[in-house]
């Protein structure tokens, strides 16, 4: 099984800023990685896949970097709506479908 | 336009059962995989169960393998859980979730819904 490791747990960051999230696999997944963002209260989104093609409708402000082990999603200008909890999830080795245990992006 | 309801969550002793159910719209359901994941109080994300478009193949989650049954109707554009032998751990939101792919393989989860509650305890 794949484990899925997110640093930092917590994340502060001022509006207009930029944040970066850090996603670690146990075994090599290639480009198979996701990004979801929770808000709270709300079902997670999909934000990116294959580690960097934004899904529809996404901001141009967030991007997936990284393959192998070592993924990043960056996200610059931080706006109001941004500050959310973010999950990183490997397709690549199946079953289980895991997931990392999240990075919450609050405001400094 | 995606869209993805689900019902059937409520509260329910230790050992009881339930049924979730996830009516889709807005796409070819048959063409595509759908899994449920959960998210118990104030933690993240936990991948439940996968099933194939056709229904033949499912994969579950070893925390809840030989007790939860994944399955899909066609004719309705409906997913279901059925939820045995519930334990307190359990207790989560669950959502209904569209696979990105017509194969049961290498999914990520493009569109999901607003999830349903589950709570065991006596």
């Amino acid at each position: 099984e794949i484990v899925m490791t997110q640093s930092p747990a917590t994340l502060s960051v001022s509006p207009g800023e930029r944040a970066t999230l850090s996603c670690t696999a146990s075994q090599s997944l290639g480009s198979n990685l996701a990004w979801y963002q929770q808000r709270p209260g709300q079902a997670p989104r999909l934000l990116i896949y294959g580690a960097s093609t934004r899904a529809t409708g996404i901001p141009a402000r967030f991007s997936g970097s990284g393959s192998g082990t070592e993924f990043t999603l960056t996200i610059s200008s931080l706006q109001s709506e941004d500050f959310a909890v973010y999950y990183c999830q490997q397709y690549n080795n199946w079953p289980p479908y895991s997931f990392g245990q999240g990075t919450k992006l609050e405001i400094k | 336009e995606v869209q993805l309801l689900e019902s059937g969550g409520g509260l329910v002793q230790p050992g009881g059962s339930l049924r979730l159910s996830c009516e889709a719209s807005g796409f070819t359901f048959r063409s595509y995989a759908m899994s449920w994941v959960r998210q118990a109080p104030g933690k993240g994300l936990e991948w439940v169960s996968i099933i194939s478009t056709s229904g033949t193949n499912t994969y579950y989650a070893d925390s809840v393998k030989g007790r939860f049954t994944i399955s899909r109707d066609q004719s309705r554009n409906t997913l279901d859980l059925q939820m045995n032998s519930l334990r307190a751990e359990d207790t989560a939101i669950y959502y209904c979730a569209k696979g990105s792919s017509p194969v049961i393989a290498a999914n990520f989860f493009d569109y999901w819904g607003q999830g349903t509650l589950v709570t065991v305890s006596s």
